[in-house]
């Protein structure tokens, strides 16, 4: 079964610009959650979503916006980059928002 | 607010065990989770612990939670190079959110 899938895996941007993410949850998962994580830290939670409504968001700028589709997907989008910006971005689904979250292998964006 | 703690880094033998700690922040939690993440990769789901548990063993993976003492540690028996990784122990902070919070991770080295 496939895992979590997000796109693109790499990407780089200049600063002012946005960016797309896009995530795939497991079959049959409802929920999405996006996390950030810089390097040497842990993730940080940005969003999470369950039948397309924002069950959570963490602490984090109104550049950052999210939303699900019908089909559970969900896509991460933020606008005016800077360079604190750049980090592994990482998706997460589970079964509903209180079952153990499985990860996606990220998409690194790098801020020139 | 209060941080999950873990030290930053641990060393073993081959074939030795691995105890590595966390300290967590939320009595309330329901449930903690130990992550590993290899280089390059996301997050890969080891074990999880519900909160009325004390321990829980899974193949070569202990985890034994103290709610006392908000400690929770992941014991891997019989260590293996391919359990090099950095490891992260996560709570669910506060009732009725489910977003994770993160320790910064533990890299454990293992010597041939």
């Amino acid at each position: 079964d496939a895992g979590v899938t997000q796109s693109p895996t790499h990407l780089i941007k200049t600063r002012g610009q946005h960016v797309t993410l896009r995530c795939s949850p497991i079959s049959g998962h409802k929920s999405v959650s996006w996390y950030q994580q810089v390097l040497g830290q842990g993730p940080q939670f940005i969003f999470q979503y369950y039948e397309k409504e924002e069950r959570g968001r963490g602490n984090f700028p109104d550049r950052f916006s999210a939303r699900q589709f019908p089909n559970y997907s969900s896509e991460l989008n933020v606008n005016a980059l800077l360079l604190g910006d750049s980090a592994l971005y990482l998706c997460a689904s589970s079964l509903v928002g209180d079952q153990p979250q499985h990860f996606g292998d990220g998409t690194r964006l790098s801020i020139l | 607010g209060e941080d999950v703690e873990q030290s930053l880094f641990l060393s073993v033998r081959e074939g030795d065990s691995s105890v590595i700690n966390c300290t967590y922040t939320d009595s309330s939690s329901t449930y903690l989770y130990w992550y590993k993440q290899e280089p390059g990769a996301g997050l890969q789901l080891l074990t999880y612990i519900f909160s009325n548990m004390d321990m829980k063993q899974d193949q070569r993976l202990t985890v034994l939670l103290n709610k006392k003492d908000k400690h929770l540690s992941l014991r891997i028996a019989d260590t293996q190079t391919g359990d090099s990784a950095i490891y992260f122990c996560a709570e669910v902070r506060g009732a009725g959110s489910y977003q994770l919070t993160f320790g910064k991770g533990t890299k454990l080295s293992v010597i041939p």
